[in-house]
């Protein structure tokens, strides 16, 4: 059974950069074709993706945070991480970590949604 | 951008009564629909994938139907577990969730 765990600072100063590792366990994040993604959810709110990493290192962000978003992976630790710069307290949210899983399309994308989540860690931006 | 609008956004239902919950993409995602259902505290939980297959340990009473620009989560006799937030999400393109619903006890 494959488990997620999402770890790091709960609080972040505004304008610094958020860092958060999700650790994988039950399985290597090397094997099979998964996109390891990062989801956030304000309180109250809905779910918005921030981006995925694969194994070979290619990423994707949401285009709306793209700017401030890096997606990397240690596939030595089993471990992917994200940073997010330049924070606000609009990024004040719980951040999970998920597993794609999907298939490739005529067009060779991968599309994908999420069969397994880390159970979430809040962090909040705040002076 | 898709745009996945759900509705209602607050369902009451009487236990053991049929749950019918909407999501409409802005544009065609074809069958690449996925349903979760999120408790207050917890992680969203896979239900429906490919707009109709259940995932792994999903009961039956959960059924996704639909494709293109329209789609459907029906439970058809809500137990008590299942009262709850549940979220769309498309995957034809980046993904994106709609804004949930919540089912709520009448």
């Amino acid at each position: 059974q494959v488990q997620l765990q999402e770890s790091g600072p709960g609080l972040v100063k505004p304008s610094q950069t958020l860092s958060l590792t999700c650790t994988v366990s039950g399985g290597s994040i090397s094997s099979g074709s998964y996109y390891w993604s990062w989801i956030r959810q304000p309180a109250g709110k809905g779910l918005e993706w921030i981006g995925r990493i694969y194994t070979s290192g290619s990423t994707n962000y949401n285009p709306s945070l793209k700017s401030r978003v890096t997606i990397s992976v240690d596939t030595s630790k089993n471990q992917f991480s994200l940073k997010l710069s330049s924070v606000t307290a609009a990024d004040t949210a719980v951040y999970y970590c998920a597993r794609g899983m999907g298939y490739y399309d005529s067009s060779g994308y991968y599309l994908y949604y999420f069969d397994y989540w880390g159970q979430g860690t809040l962090v909040t931006v705040s002076s | 951008e898709i745009v996945m609008t759900q509705s209602p956004a607050t369902l009451s239902v009487s236990p053991g009564e049929r749950a019918t919950l909407s999501c409409r993409a802005s544009q065609s995602v074809s069958s690449n629909l996925a349903w979760y259902q999120q408790k207050p505290g917890q992680a969203p939980r896979l239900l429906i994938y490919g707009a109709s297959t259940r995932a792994t340990g999903i009961p039956a009473r959960f059924s996704g139907s639909g494709s293109g620009t329209e789609f459907t989560l029906t439970i058809s006799s809500l137990q008590s577990e299942d009262f709850a937030v549940y979220y769309c999400q498309q995957y034809n393109n980046w993904p994106q969730f709609g804004q949930g619903t919540k089912v709520e006890i009448k």
